[in-house]
């Protein structure tokens, strides 16, 4: 059983377009985030929702909207693809207090 | 957000030789982590440290929880070709929403 798991795993588009990332979790935590990896592999957090909560939103453009149907589920949708937005997107969750971060294994974005 | 030093950047090792890594912060942290990650893969949970002073070993990995709560150490002993990867060390605030920060990474190689 995947504890966090993210489709697709590649995703290539072009850029002006829209496109979803979906995200689940099994493990019953209670919050989840969106992590964005570039090149350099700086691991820089963009959402955290904690609850179905937005509990962080770190300078993301407001291209970027997530959404958290349930405290299973975090979901982002990026509209109008730049090129800058090409990196590997990182689901991950917690379970407030654990101390632990659990990982996706990532959704590669390139933009043409 | 917070920024998290982590050296050295890169280790070119031979097989059997330690490692040792740490990172370092400006602010102190309830929790420490560190994280191995595989190409094409997300990070991977490998040690997770709640008290300052704290000293826990998984196999051949040993990481510290620093004495004043502002950095953290990892060290791997007998390296062997599966240790290489990217290894990140990260702090949690639990005072700012559960967010977990990430160290810019120490990529592993080791020489058969």
């Amino acid at each position: 059983d995947t504890a966090v798991s993210q489709t697709p795993k590649y995703l290539v588009t072009q850029m002006g377009n829209d496109k979803s990332i979906k995200c689940e979790q099994n493990l019953g935590h209670d919050t989840m985030y969106w992590y964005k990896q570039d090149s350099k592999k700086f691991l820089k957090i963009m959402f955290s929702y904690n609850n179905k909560e937005l509990i962080i939103n770190e300078t993301v453009p407001n291209r970027f909207s997530p959404k958290s149907p349930d405290k299973a589920h975090l979901n982002l949708h990026i509209n109008s693809l730049e090129l800058g937005d090409s990196a590997v997107y990182f689901c991950a969750s917690s379970q407030t207090h654990s101390g632990e971060l659990f990982f996706g294994e990532g959704s590669r974005l390139t933009v043409l | 957000g917070q920024q998290l030093n982590q050296s050295p950047q890169s280790m070119f090792i031979q097989e059997g030789e330690d490692v040792s890594m740490n990172c370092t912060s400006s602010s102190i942290f309830n929790t420490w982590l560190w994280y191995k990650q595989d190409p094409g893969e997300g990070p991977v949970l490998l040690i997770a440290l709640y008290k300052a002073g704290e000293l826990t070993s998984n196999g051949r990995l040993t990481a510290q929880f620093g004495t004043t709560r502002k950095d953290s150490f990892l060290n791997i002993s007998a390296s062997i070709p599966s240790d290489v990867g990217i290894y990140f060390c990260a702090g949690q605030l639990t005072n700012t929403g559960n967010q977990f920060y990430f160290g810019t990474g120490t990529s592993l190689t080791v020489i058969p």
